[in-house]
């Protein structure tokens, strides 16, 4: 089964809002990843959070991590049309080689 | 600088036929994964490659092998296709070599539909 479970499975939002999606996963990691995936493509790097942080920033972007309740979340703010896409999360597991798993993803729509 | 290049990118298969899945990168990365993803599931591994000369099982390897031919190239190969195993696949790769960064550099997806 997969790590990552990510909520909700879509966003819809005008321009100009923030878009929040969230994220859970199982087992211990040593870090967690946000991707994103604009249609018929392939996934794009965001933004690596590490186990022992609590928030990192990139841009607009703003992720935090809670590995207490094993969650994280993505903060998009002043979303654009552009940003439409989907966003996973993704883990990679703490411990020897631990492959990079994914989650189901959330669908953003962002209407002008 | 390609990164991570995936050939063919489409691809139509009758039921009972063969194919392998190209994927190369330039990066010099240690690991390489192959990924399907079908809609609503997100991408679940199939095989991954940590170093040259290594595979092991995903999440959902039935149906499929692999060769790491070098450090560079990695390839999926499906012996006998069958209807399920239409999907989008996806080829990455990354540096395990440092443990608490890695980013995973993705291909542009091989669109498989078996009929």
């Amino acid at each position: 089964s997969q790590q990552g479970e990510e909520d909700p499975q879509a966003l819809s939002i005008q321009e100009g809002e923030n878009a929040t999606m969230n994220c859970s996963y199982k087992t211990s990691i040593n870090n967690l990843q946000w991707y994103r995936q604009n249609s018929g493509r392939g996934l794009v790097h965001l933004i690596l959070i590490r186990s022992n942080e609590r928030e990192k920033h990139s841009g607009r972007l703003r992720v935090t991590l809670d590995t207490s309740k094993k969650s994280s979340s993505l903060l998009i703010t002043a979303s654009r049309a552009a940003d439409t896409a989907s966003y996973f999360c993704a883990t990679d597991g703490a411990g020897g080689f631990q492959k990079l798993v994914f989650g189901t993803g959330t669908r953003l729509l962002v209407s002008p | 600088n390609a990164g991570v290049t995936q050939t063919p990118k489409f691809q139509v298969l009758k039921t009972g036929q063969s194919m392998t899945l190209q994927c190369a990168q330039d990066m010099n990365h240690n690991s390489m994964y192959w990924y399907r993803q079908d809609p609503g599931m997100g991408l679940r591994l199939i095989y991954y490659s940590a170093s040259e000369g290594t595979t092991d099982k995903g999440e959902v390897p039935n149906g499929y092998n692999v060769s790491r031919l070098n450090k560079r190239e990695f390839s999926l190969r499906l012996e006998s296709a069958a209807p399920s195993q239409t999907s989008v696949y996806f080829c990455a790769s990354s540096d395990s070599a440092d443990r608490m960064n890695t980013e995973a550099f993705f291909g542009q997806g091989t669109r498989l539909t078996v009929v």
